[in-house]
């Protein structure tokens, strides 16, 4: 068990909807990642905030959009869903921000889109 | 362009034929590879991180070795359990961050 708690496990959901992922990483931790993984593309990173603020941006889409709260959880927004957005969205988290720190990973919430 | 690449994808071995896993990386002032282990349907374990080339970090009947230009996961006498995809990343430096790049990974079967 990593620590790090994602809800829901699953979510199905149509083309053109909004769902939001919802991530509360390890205790004692500041930054949380953001992570999408689908079959052709392997684990492409999507965002990274830091003790509330947004640290870097990856390869996310206008349409996702992220957040973290003063007690450090996270919610990752999905909005105007398409087909290709179906993939594991994986949240992870560190101590803090610097180069080299390890990630240590939820196991993910499984988006299926109909 | 930065680049992560493992090989081989796919990896049998009869349980306690030790073998090890290549983990190759293009990268401007590499600033830690990590190891990590991911079962099906489960996230990312953390296993190694390593910093320089020359160092080596053991757990278990793993083994983590790194050069200038490569990273080897040996793995000693496997048992079925190894069974998994074993991921290796290096993070993107950008100003206050720390993002992983990753590579595809090696998918280990360990046969009884």
């Amino acid at each position: 068990d990593s620590g790090v708690t994602q809800t829901p496990k699953h979510l199905i959901t149509a083309t053109g909807q909004r769902v939001t992922l919802r991530c509360s990483p390890r205790s004692g931790d500041l930054s949380v990642y953001w992570y999408q993984q689908s079959l052709d593309q392997g684990l492409q990173f999507l965002i990274q905030y830091y003790n509330g603020e947004e640290r870097a941006k990856g390869n996310i889409l206008e349409r996702f959009s992220a957040q973290q709260f003063p007690d450090l959880h996270s919610e990752l927004n999905l909005s105007s869903l398409e087909l290709g957005d179906s993939a594991l969205y994986f949240c992870a988290s560190s101590v803090g921000s610097g180069v080299g720190q390890p990630q240590h990973f939820g196991d993910g919430t499984r988006l299926s889109i109909l | 362009e930065d680049q992560v690449t493992q090989s081989p994808e796919a990896l049998r071995l009869q349980e306690g034929e030790s073998s090890s896993l290549n983990c190759s990386y293009t990268v401007s002032g590499l600033r830690g590879l990590f190891w990590y282990r991911q079962d099906p349907g489960k996230g990312p374990e953390f296993l190694f991180t390593l910093y320089s080339a020359g160092e080596e970090k053991e757990k278990e009947r793993l083994k983590a070795t790194l050069t200038k230009k490569e990273s080897f996961l040996h793995i000693t006498a496997p048992k079925p359990e190894d069974s998994a995809t074993y991921l290796c990343a290096v993070p993107i430096y950008q100003t206050g961050a720390n993002n992983l790049f990753f590579g595809t990974g090696t998918r280990l079967t360990v046969i009884p």
